[in-house]
């Protein structure tokens, strides 16, 4: 099994302040052949579905406001969210697509106003 | 706009299936992968498996010798069998479409609301 960590599990950050959550594969999930990774982040507010924000990594959805951004490569990643809004305080959430056998979240990072 | 709908029981009684169907509207289930996710309160994602419109099926494997996901294409539907169900298999449960190739399977742009599904006698 792929195994996704994140850190940390919890972060305040300021309003207007950059907001920056890490996730570590256990193994590559960047695939050769068509050199991408395989890598996917999620927002879910309480009560609701999770919302995809960033696929490939680094390719955000359709709607999602440009100052959620994602990096990284093989196994270590990373979303940053430029200003914080109050409207991006929720719990994210890393997912690999890299093992068709097992897809795997990360733990959830819960992201609250400091 | 595509629109996924979980249905079926809130309450299952330990030992018995666990059965739940996901509706899709706004669009046709053919074509994509389908999965179910489930996530215990107050934790995380779990992938349970997926169904492609024409049958093909993967299941985590934690959870293969229980699992069956079934597709109903003139109903636009498809639906999560879970056997033997303990109090941990109470969770909310989450049907989501992958994508419509093989390389795009895994992530999950539509999501829907999610039922409680509650294990309890």
């Amino acid at each position: 099994d792929i195994v996704m960590t994140q850190s940390p599990d919890s972060l305040a950050v300021s309003l207007g302040e950059r907001a920056t959550i890490n996730c570590k594969s256990s193994q590559s999930v960047l695939y050769s052949s068509n050199n991408k990774n395989y890598l996917a982040w999620y927002q879910q507010k309480p009560g609701q579905p999770p919302k995809l924000l960033i696929y490939w990594a680094s390719t955000r959805e359709s709607g999602v406001p440009d100052r959620f951004s994602g990096s990284g490569s093989g196994t270590d990643f990373t979303l940053t969210i430029s200003s914080l809004q109050a409207e991006d305080v929720a719990v994210y959430y890393c997912q690999q697509y890299y093992s068709t056998l097992l897809y795997t979240f990360g733990q959830g990072t819960k992201l609250e106003i400091k | 706009q595509v629109q996924l709908q979980e249905s079926g029981p809130g309450l299952v009684k330990p030992s018995e299936t666990l059965s739940l169907t996901c509706t899709v509207s706004g669009g046709s289930i053919s074509s994509y992968y389908w999965s179910w996710i489930r996530q215990p309160p107050g934790k995380g994602l779990e992938w349970i498996g997926y169904i492609y419109y024409s049958g093909s099926t993967n299941y985590n494997p934690s959870l293969k010798s229980r699992v069956t996901i079934s597709v109903d294409t003139s109903k636009n539907q498809f639906s999560l069998k879970l056997s033997s169900v303990t109090a941990a298999d109470t969770a909310v449960y989450y049907c989501a479409r992958g994508g419509d190739i093989v390389a795009t399977k895994g992530y999950f742009q539509h999501w829907g609301q999610g039922t409680l599904v509650t294990v309890s006698s």
